[in-house]
């Protein structure tokens, strides 16, 4: 029944490692992002799909890979994990221009 | 570069009392400015939004003031409750692209 679900909602790895994150809509909306939240609270965009097509793609490392297989889910690949990417990550979804609807968040731990 | 400034980072106030926290910007193409709500381990959620249009909009007991030729905006709370206690984002966005500015977040404490 939840709007914007994400899982995992927690990972612990080590440095070096690959991991996904994986984030699901029900509510029809066209638009899906990625933001990050770093150990501050201060969330910042990194990514957002329009009908499966990337829009924004924030100055971001390339070990970061957004996946959109249809306008409904939205996932995220991390390669190589660095200590750096420890965050919580938040997918939200959007109708075209307007309120943003979050999900609960996968808080990221690189050990 | 922040485009978005907000402040105070933390805030405690008595129950009945006012919360105001303010944000500044400095894009005047910026047309859509939300506050969000966010709660321990949860996701941010819309509380209340303006368009620059207009200089005050009003739901229940959350007021949003907006200032275009200072470029700032502030959030009341008023009769302050414990349960409003979460960390509070304003936002400024650029409407074609849908692109949200964050400010930084201010954490609201409010005492029973």
């Amino acid at each position: 029944d939840t709007a914007v679900s994400q899982t995992p909602k927690y990972l612990v790895t080590q440095m070096g490692n690959d991991k996904s994150i994986k984030c699901e809509q029900n509510l029809g909306h066209d638009t899906m992002y990625w933001y990050k939240q770093d150990s501050k609270k201060f969330l910042k965009i990194m990514f957002s799909y329009n009908n499966k097509e990337l829009i924004i793609n924030e100055t971001v490392p390339n070990r970061f890979s957004p996946k959109s297989p249809d306008k409904a889910h939205l996932n995220l690949h991390i390669n190589s994990l660095e200590l750096g990417d420890s965050a919580v990550y938040f997918c939200a979804s959007s109708l075209g221009v307007g309120e943003l609807f979050f999900g609960e968040g996968s808080r990221l731990t690189v050990l | 570069q922040q485009q978005v400034k907000q402040s105070p980072q933390s805030l405690i106030v008595q129950k009945g009392g006012i919360s105001i926290i303010n944000c500044a910007y400095e894009n005047t193409a910026f047309d859509y400015f939300p506050w969000y709500q966010q709660f321990p381990g949860k996701g941010p959620a819309l509380l209340i939004a303006i368009r620059p249009d207009v200089s005050e909009k009003k739901e229940g007991r959350f007021t949003i003031s907006f200032n275009k030729s200072a470029k700032q905006f502030s959030l009341h709370i008023m009769d302050s409750q414990p349960g409003d206690s979460a960390t509070y984002f304003c936002a400024a966005s650029l409407g074609n692209f849908n692109k949200f500015y964050f400010g930084s977040g201010t954490k609201l404490n409010v005492k029973p």
